[in-house]
């Protein structure tokens, strides 16, 4: 049983232009949560997305960003127009059904987002 | 208010020794307290975690105290290894079923034979 699979696991990109960061969640699971985790910092909540519906996107920048969870496929966090100060590590974590971020919550391994 | 303070930033303890670390909160609403564990290039993963209902939980080598009076709670980490060197997160939330962890800034864990 694959974990929560994340990819690219190293993204470089120029000032401008869009990042996509994809997350598989486990097998089962069917609740995405997106964290950002700042350099020397935790790790900050973004977005909670189940299939098709955005949740609770209060932690997301309220421009540029944007995430989905389709109904076949991964989850994608959606950066345009990056900038220096996005650079991070973006993490995605899954759960089964209503169980939230306890102990069935399980983090990928993140991307780690470099803009030059 | 959300915040999680976590202390100290960094620890650097022989083999064998006792590592601890902090954690207090202001929030009271917050009801469930994790410890994520995180190596280099890797995601965070859970290590132990506590209700406020309870002072103490232990598992293996790892300990969680559990002060909820002060609003404070802390990780003994008893015989360390230098395999515990990590970086290690507390967190907090409102109950195990709520979604938004709240994390302290981490601390830096090096443990030297």
């Amino acid at each position: 049983n694959a974990g929560v699979m994340q990819n690219p696991r190293h993204l470089v990109r120029r000032r401008g232009q869009e990042a996509r960061l994809r997350c598989s969640p486990m097998k089962g699971h069917s609740h995405v949560y997106w964290y950002r985790q700042l350099p020397e910092e935790g790790l900050k909540f973004m977005v909670y997305l189940q299939k098709e519906n955005i949740i609770d996107e209060s932690g997301m920048p309220k421009e540029r960003f944007s995430a989905e969870f389709p109904k076949e496929g991964p989850s994608i966090l959606r950066i345009q127009q990056v900038v220096r100060g996005d650079s991070a590590a973006y993490f995605c974590a899954s759960s089964p059904l209503s169980v939230g971020a306890g102990p069935e919550a399980f983090f990928g391994q993140g991307t780690r987002l470099t803009v030059v | 208010q959300q915040q999680v303070k976590q202390s100290p930033q960094s620890l650097i303890v022989q083999k064998g020794g006792i590592s601890i670390i902090n954690c207090a909160y202001e929030n009271t609403a917050f009801d469930y307290f994790p410890w994520y564990q995180q190596f280099p290039g890797k995601g965070p993963a859970l290590l132990i975690a506590i209700r406020p209902d309870v002072s103490e939980k232990k598992e293996g080598r790892f300990t969680i105290s559990f002060n909820k009076s002060a609003k404070q709670f802390s990780l003994h980490i008893m015989d360390s290894q230098p395999g515990d060197s990590a970086t290690y997160f507390c967190a907090a939330t409102p109950g195990a079923g709520s979604y938004q962890l709240t994390f302290g800034k981490g601390t830096k864990l090096s443990v030297i034979p």
